[in-house]
């Protein structure tokens, strides 16, 4: 069975911390892994992706980390801000395609 | 662009009713999706379609959903009957079809099934 497990459900940071979300999958036929966020009262929207073949992507303060191995990738926010209080979900899927397998999601709140 | 519409934003219905959920997709995109958010089952993949047509909808909980895209830039979700563990938020998205190519969310629409 396709599944992508997500840790943890929720989050507190301080303003300017760290926040690290983990996702962990079964399938090794998975060859893409996005992540999007969501704001309440909207739909996620795509933040940043990684393809296997790369240990690591950052884009501004958005870095994921893939160790292939593991099976095991995440997500880490450098210096926090309040706005980036907000749902994360790691996914899945093979061949690159479309139809993703999402993790649970985490609420992240960044406290000023 | 608009960006995926949905409508209703909020719909509260009494169980037993018929409820219609509708999508318009981002223009040119060859994929729709239907997923549904719980805070129990997280975000579940109901059904998806490629140039109009489904391709897996094993997603659908039970025959009580049904999903169709008459054309490329409308998709209707349809509960028929409803019931109270339909409640949850209902999203369409749409895409190209080409590899790695984001999802784009619509803002959903909040099912209330009393």
């Amino acid at each position: 069975q396709q599944q992508v497990k997500q840790s943890p459900q929720s989050l507190i940071v301080q303003k300017g911390g760290i926040s690290i979300i983990n996702c962990a999958y079964e399938n090794t036929a998975f060859d893409y892994f996005p992540w999007y966020q969501q704001f309440p009262g909207k739909g996620p929207a795509l933040l940043i992706a990684i393809r296997p073949d790369v240990s690591e992507k950052k884009e501004g303060r958005f870095t994921i980390s893939f160790n292939k191995s593991a099976k095991q990738f995440s997500l880490h926010i450098m210096d926090s801000q309040p706005g980036d209080s907000a749902t994360y979900f790691c996914a899945a899927s093979i061949n690159a395609g479309n139809m993703l397998t999402f993790g649970g999601g985490t609420r992240l709140m960044v406290k000023p | 662009d608009a960006g995926v519409i949905q409508s209703p934003r909020h719909e509260v219905t009494e169980m037993g009713q018929e409820v219609t959920l509708r999508c318009k997709p981002i223009s040119g995109h060859d994929y729709l999706f239907w997923y549904r958010q719980t805070m129990m089952r997280g975000l579940e993949l109901l059904i998806y379609f490629n140039n109009n047509v489904p391709i897996d909808d094993s997603g659908m909980p039970e025959d009580r959903f049904s999903a169709k895209m008459p054309n490329a830039s409308f998709s209707t979700l349809k509960i028929q009957p409803s019931e109270p563990r339909d409640s949850a938020v209902y999203f369409c998205a749409s895409s190209f079809r080409d590899r790695g190519s984001p999802l784009h969310f619509g803002n959903g629409t909040r099912l209330t099934v009393t």
